[in-house]
């Protein structure tokens, strides 16, 4: 079974700073995605930014950017110029490259971002 | 529809009683997932529907849950006899094939509270 860990419960960042959120994930499997997920309060989870395993080079999304470290099997992801806007829970996901697979959540990092 | 949705938005029951939270998919797409959000946790998978297959059930915490989905489209999950414990957001999640590398689109959840 996989399992993902978000170590950090609570982060906050000051707006145009840049914040790093962690996340470790726990598998055996060779294929497979990560995704972070951003849920504001109207509770709809938002795709954030994906990774594929066998890409070595790190997806970036605009402000939003990950650095993937397979072997290590850590998931960080990465918000520059923060805004206020990006005050959100955020949840670091892991999918088996499978049929009908599932996504595996953490337990979600609560970002506030400051004026 | 243009996104997936849930009704009721929110819904507040007794203890004892039967519940039936309502997921509208996006037209067409055929995999379907409920997920619950305990407050303060990640998400836990429920079940997942994929076109006219039997549905994986795994995730489903007791029988007193149950879902169903009607002409591969809306989904109802029911729990009967509610419990304190069952109160949590209830999410609903959609994608266009079996297996959808770039995950789901989500629902904004039907939040459920049993006083």
């Amino acid at each position: 079974a996989q399992t993902v860990t978000q170590s950090q419960p609570e982060m906050s960042v000051q707006e145009a700073e840049t914040v790093t959120l962690s996340c470790t994930y726990d598998t055996s499997e060779s294929n497979y995605y990560l995704f972070w997920y951003k849920q504001p309060p109207s509770r709809q989870m938002i795709l954030v930014i994906r990774q594929e395993a066998y890409k070595q080079q790190n997806a970036t999304e605009n402000r939003f950017s990950v650095n993937f470290q397979k072997a290590a099997k850590s998931f960080s992801l990465k918000i520059s110029d923060s805004q206020l806007g990006d005050t959100a829970m955020y949840f670091c996901a892991f999918m088996k490259e499978t049929s009908g697979s599932r996504l595996t959540f953490g337990e979600g990092t609560q970002l506030t971002v400051n004026p | 529809g243009a996104g997936v949705s849930q009704s009721p938005s929110n819904k507040v029951t007794e203890k004892g009683k039967d519940v039936e939270l309502r997921c509208d998919p996006i037209s067409g797409h055929t995999a379907l997932y409920w997920y619950r959000q305990s407050l303060g946790q990640g998400l836990e998978f429920l079940i997942y529907f994929q076109g006219n297959s039997a549905p994986d059930k795994s995730g489903l915490p007791s029988d007193r849950f149950s879902a169903e989905r009607t002409g591969g489209s809306v989904s109802t999950l029911t729990i009967q006899r509610t419990q304190q414990e069952d109160s949590a957001v209830y999410l609903c999640a959609s994608s266009l094939q079996r297996f959808s590398s770039y995950g789901y689109t989500f629902g904004s959840g039907t939040r459920l509270t049993v006083v």
